[in-house]
């Protein structure tokens, strides 16, 4: 059950794209297309950006995209916006029957 | 209002027990896929249990055998027993949902509560 891999922090101007990668396995990430992506402001539950590799709840801003290829999920954010500036997790479901999270990744909007 | 609220967090002893629980409004806890994500103070989320709508479970390796995850059909409540605590399972506790709809069950969490704190120290 090791976490899957995700850079520690990535940063961008407003109006430029980011894309964060998530690295796993090929009995999680690679082997379903059960991604998700989670926001999470300081202090605040998690909050679901993206899920089943990329779709986007109602609600979520088209700015937000997931995509995956192999043992590597993406999430890209467009046009970042200074509220964009938040931790970002990946999981997965497993081939176990549980859920991995990534590390975290810290997104600063310079 | 759909809403999970977790109570039961506290500072306790290490080797110590504690349950956490989950109250569920606006949804029915048995019929989904119900988790428990812990979050180590200033580190990332880590899943913890689960427990599917047909009440098989499932550990993270770090809680295997000292923690246990269940529900209270009647209360709409969700629970995690917590024993033999150490100082690295201190963490806020969040409960989250899988959503159910048109009878399928996805594999990610929709909802999620605010999440309580856990201390373990002596």
């Amino acid at each position: 059950q090791s976490a899957l891999t995700q850079p520690a922090s990535v940063s961008g101007s407003p109006g430029q794209s980011i894309t964060i990668s998530c690295t796993g396995t090929s009995s999680d990430v690679g082997g379903y297309n059960y991604v998700s992506w989670y926001q999470q402001h300081p202090g605040k539950a998690p909050k679901l950006m993206i899920y089943d590799v990329s779709k986007r709840p109602s609600g979520v801003s088209n700015r937000f995209s997931g995509s995956k290829s192999g043992n590597t999920a993406s999430l890209t954010i467009s046009g970042l916006q200074a509220e964009d500036e938040a931790d970002y997790y990946c999981s997965s479901y497993t081939s176990s029957s549980t859920w991995v999270f990534g590390g975290g990744t810290k997104l600063t909007v310079l | 209002e759909v809403q999970l609220v977790e109570t039961g967090g506290g500072l306790i002893q290490p080797g110590g027990s504690l349950r956490l629980s989950c109250a569920a409004s606006g949804f029915t806890v048995s019929s989904n896929y119900m988790s428990w994500v812990r979050q180590a103070p200033g580190k990332g989320l880590e899943w913890v249990s689960v427990i599917y709508s047909g009440g098989s479970t499932y550990y993270a390796d770090s809680v295997k055998g000292r923690f246990t995850i269940s529900r209270d059909n009647s209360k709409n409540t969700l629970y995690l027993q917590m024993n033999s605590l150490r100082a690295e399972d201190t963490a806020v506790y969040y409960c989250a949902r899988n959503p159910l709809s048109r009878g399928l069950h996805y594999l990610y969490f929709d909802l999620w509560g605010r999440g309580t704190l856990v201390t373990v120290s002596s």
